[in-house]
């Protein structure tokens, strides 16, 4: 069963805009982890956030987790073209050691 | 590191043959992960091994599907016999102790039976 949910599950933005992908998880985590698929690819990862951390920054990239609320956001500031992909949420469930969950994703579309 | 190596890249096989695919993780990861990804159910984790130890197989499918990972280097994943169904594409994933690491996952196998 899929443990997260993403929101939307689709979205096309102007290149320059912000692109914002919200997660949602059912059970206590360890940690959330955010990947990148483009199409046709193996996942990238793109950055994890622990438990006890609320937000994260890795270049244009932008994570925050409210552990109350179980919910993650994606944030990609001043998107490119190159941005399109899909883009996944997981999820290291506490008592799942190194087991990782999907969710289904949000395929982003950059136009140009 | 050249990364996580999946072979082949595709695979076309007619329903009742065997096929196996195949994995070499990165050099120093100690688990190892077999996903399989489709429209209908998304990344579905199959099996994952720590220390060349299968540790959580509940997600295979059902008995037609077996994983083995005889070294450190090497993992197999086998379908026998196969159906339709089984059309995905299957991804090889390995990462190292600790939480504080992501997953590196190989380019994948596109497997279609017919």
């Amino acid at each position: 069963s899929q443990q997260g949910e993403e929101d939307p599950q689709a979205l096309s933005i102007q290149e320059g805009e912000n692109a914002t992908m919200n997660c949602s998880y059912k059970t206590s985590i360890n940690n959330l982890q955010w990947y990148r698929q483009n199409s046709g690819r193996g996942l990238v990862h793109l950055i994890l956030i622990r438990s006890n951390e609320r937000e994260k920054h890795s270049g244009r990239l932008r994570v925050t987790l409210d552990t109350s609320k179980k919910s993650s956001s994606l944030l990609i500031t001043a998107s490119r073209a190159a941005d399109t992909a899909s883009y996944f949420c997981a999820t290291v469930v506490i008592q799942g050691a190194q087991k990782l969950v999907f969710g289904q994703g949000t395929r982003l579309t950059i136009n140009p | 590191d050249a990364g996580v190596i999946q072979s082949p890249r595709h695979e076309v096989t007619e329903m009742g043959q065997e096929v196996t695919l195949r994995c070499k993780p990165i050099s120093g990861h100690d688990y190892l992960f077999w996903y399989r990804q489709t429209m209908m159910r998304g990344l579905e984790l199959l099996i994952y091994f720590n220390n060349n130890v299968p540790i959580d197989d509940s997600g295979m499918p059902e008995d037609r599907f077996s994983a083995k990972m005889p070294n450190a280097s090497f993992s197999t994943l086998k379908i026998q016999p196969s159906e339709p169904r089984d059309s995905a594409v299957y991804f090889c994933a390995s990462s190292t102790t600790g939480q504080g690491s992501g997953y590196t996952f190989g380019s994948g196998t596109r497997l279609t039976v017919v």
